[in-house]
C-alpha cells in the first residue's frame, strides 16, 4: 500500500527556497512518478509537476518553471519539491502523490503548509 | 495551457440527483483526458472518487458515477447524503498524461 509521508511546515521570507519532502513506503519508490500539487487556504488544487524516480526526469506545469526543482533520492525512497524565489502567493499547502501513468494513488501525502511572510 | 471549468457551486436536496460538469478550454472532453473526479472535505486531503472517466475504487459510493456527456466529464450523485457535501474537483491529463490541469473545484451543498 502506498504511504507517503512529508515534512514539516516551513515558514519562509519573501525571496527565499522551501525545500518540502516526500518520504514513500510501501512500494518500490522507482515505480511510480511523484507529482506535486498544492492548495492555497480557500482556493483550488494546482498542479506543479511530476518527477520519475527512476530516471529523475521532470515535467513541470508552465506557471512553475525556472522557480521549481523536483529531485529524489533514491537510497531513502524520499522525494523532494523545492520553490525558490518565494512569495506570499505561494502560501499554501503542498501535496505529494505517487502515480502510475494515469493512475494517481491514495491516500496523498499529509501535506506540508508552508507559510511565506515578512 | 489548457483551462478546465466546473460549476463554482450547486445544491442538491437530501434524495436528490446533481451533475457535476469537467470542460476543457481546448474542446471536447474524451477519454483521452482519463478524466478524474477528487473529493475534498474541510481539513483532509482530496481523496479519489471516478477515475478514467467512470472508474470506481472500494472506497467510492455506489450513489457516484463517472460519464462523458455533451463534450464534458459529468459526475452524477444520485440519492444525495448529507455527507456529500464537500468540495469536488475534476482533473485532466494532456500530452499523454504529463501534463495535468485540475477544474476550479465545485462546492456541493446538500439541502
Amino acid at each position: 500500500q502506498v504511504q507517503l509521508v512529508q515534512s514539516g511546515a516551513e515558514v519562509k521570507k519573501p525571496g527565499a527556497s522551501v525545500k518540502v519532502s516526500c518520504k514513500a513506503s510501501g512500494y518500490t519508490f522507482t515505480s511510480y512518478d511523484i507529482n506535486w500539487v498544492r492548495q492555497a487556504t480557500g482556493q483550488g488544487l494546482e498542479w506543479m509537476g511530476w518527477m520519475n524516480p527512476n530516471s529523475g526526469n521532470t515535467g513541470y506545469a508552465q506557471k512553475f518553471q525556472g522557480r521549481v526543482t523536483m529531485t529524489r533520492n533514491t537510497s531513502i525512497s524520499t522525494a523532494y519539491m523545492e520553490l525558490s524565489s518565494l512569495r506570499s502567493e505561494d502560501t499554501a499547502v503542498y501535496y505529494c502523490i505517487a502515480v502510475a501513468g494515469t493512475l494517481w494513488f491514495d491516500p496523498w501525502g499529509q501535506g506540508t503548509l508552508v507559510t511565506v511572510s515578512s | 495551457q489548457a483551462v478546465v471549468t466546473q460549476e463554482p457551486s450547486l445544491t442538491v436536496s437530501p434524495g436528490g440527483t446533481v451533475t457535476l460538469t469537467c470542460g476543457s478550454s481546448t474542446g471536447a472532453v474524451t477519454s483521452g483526458h482519463y478524466p478524474y473526479w477528487f473529493q475534498q472535505k474541510p481539513g483532509q486531503a482530496p481523496r479519489t472518487l471516478i477515475y478514467d472517466t467512470s472508474n470506481k475504487h472500494s472506497w467510492t459510493p455506489a450513489r457516484f458515477s463517472g460519464s462523458l456527456l455533451g463534450g464534458k466529464a459529468a459526475l452524477t450523485l444520485s440519492g444525495a447524503q448529507p455527507e456529500d457535501e464537500a468540495e469536488y474537483y475534476c482533473l485532466l491529463s494532456y500530452s499523454g498524461a504529463r501534463l495535468v490541469v485540475f477544474g476550479g473545484g465545485t462546492k456541493l451543498t446538500v439541502l
